[in-house]
């Protein structure tokens, strides 16, 4: 079955304690991203990735961190996690053929930093 | 900037009804990508339509279908005999090239028995 996974789906930490959220995806998809969701504000990018060791930043970078070494991982890493950090994350995923094709997503991972 | 607006919150409307979200966007580009994108309780982000610039053509995929108008920067999804299960928040999304996604705050739909 085709499918973005996202580990965990739900987190309750501390801030300051780094912190990882997996992503894979089975379907050879060279595009890769990170979402949060909060209220009133949709979804806001946080970086994406066009192949292996390509990542670039969204529109809310500050405070995270990406890596692809493999095509079919994109981790989103936290650091130094803090309370405005607490959200809904998606990550998505699609491939690069002629067109913009409509991105895959993940079932979401609600971290929350006390 | 680009920037997607959706001005509708929340909306309501009846069983086996009609409804039509609004979006608008704004963009200085002439091809890009719009998207609907539906998200029940359930929190998966499921794609409703999508609707590429270029085509003069409005999208349809069974009771959803868009009015794009190009030159007004409107993008609205209309929802035919709505079901109970239509039910969810819905997200316009706009794309153009360097896969940077633009998504719209939301309008959450109720659906009334």
């Amino acid at each position: 079955e085709a499918q973005v996974t996202q580990n965990p789906r739900y987190l309750i930490t501390v801030t300051g304690k780094k912190l990882t959220v997996t992503c894979s995806q089975n379907m050879n998809h060279e595009y890769m991203s990170w979402y949060r969701q909060d209220p009133g504000l949709g979804l806001r990018q946080i970086y994406y990735s066009m192949n292996v060791e390509v990542t670039d930043k969204g529109d809310v970078p500050e405070g995270y961190k990406v890596s692809r070494k493999e095509k079919r991982n994109f981790p989103l890493i936290l650091e130094s996690p803090s309370p405005n950090q607490t959200s809904l994350y998606f990550c998505a995923s699609a491939p690069l053929r002629e067109g913009n094709q409509p991105q895959h997503f993940g079932d979401g991972t609600r971290l929350s930093i006390l | 900037a680009q920037t997607v607006t959706q001005s509708q919150p929340e909306m309501s409307v009846q069983e086996a009804e009609t409804v039509t979200l609004s979006c608008t966007y704004d963009t200085s580009e002439s091809d890009y990508y719009l998207f609907w994108y539906k998200q029940p309780p359930s929190r998966q982000m499921i794609l409703v339509i999508r609707q590429e610039a270029y085509k003069q053509q409005n999208a349809t995929e069974n009771r959803f279908s868009v009015n794009f108008q190009k030159a007004a920067k409107s993008f609205s999804l209309k929802i035919s005999d709505s079901q109970l299960g239509d039910a969810a928040m819905y997200f316009c999304a706009y794309i153009r090239g360097t896969y940077k996604y633009i998504f719209g705050t939301g309008t959450r739909l109720k659906v009334l028995a």
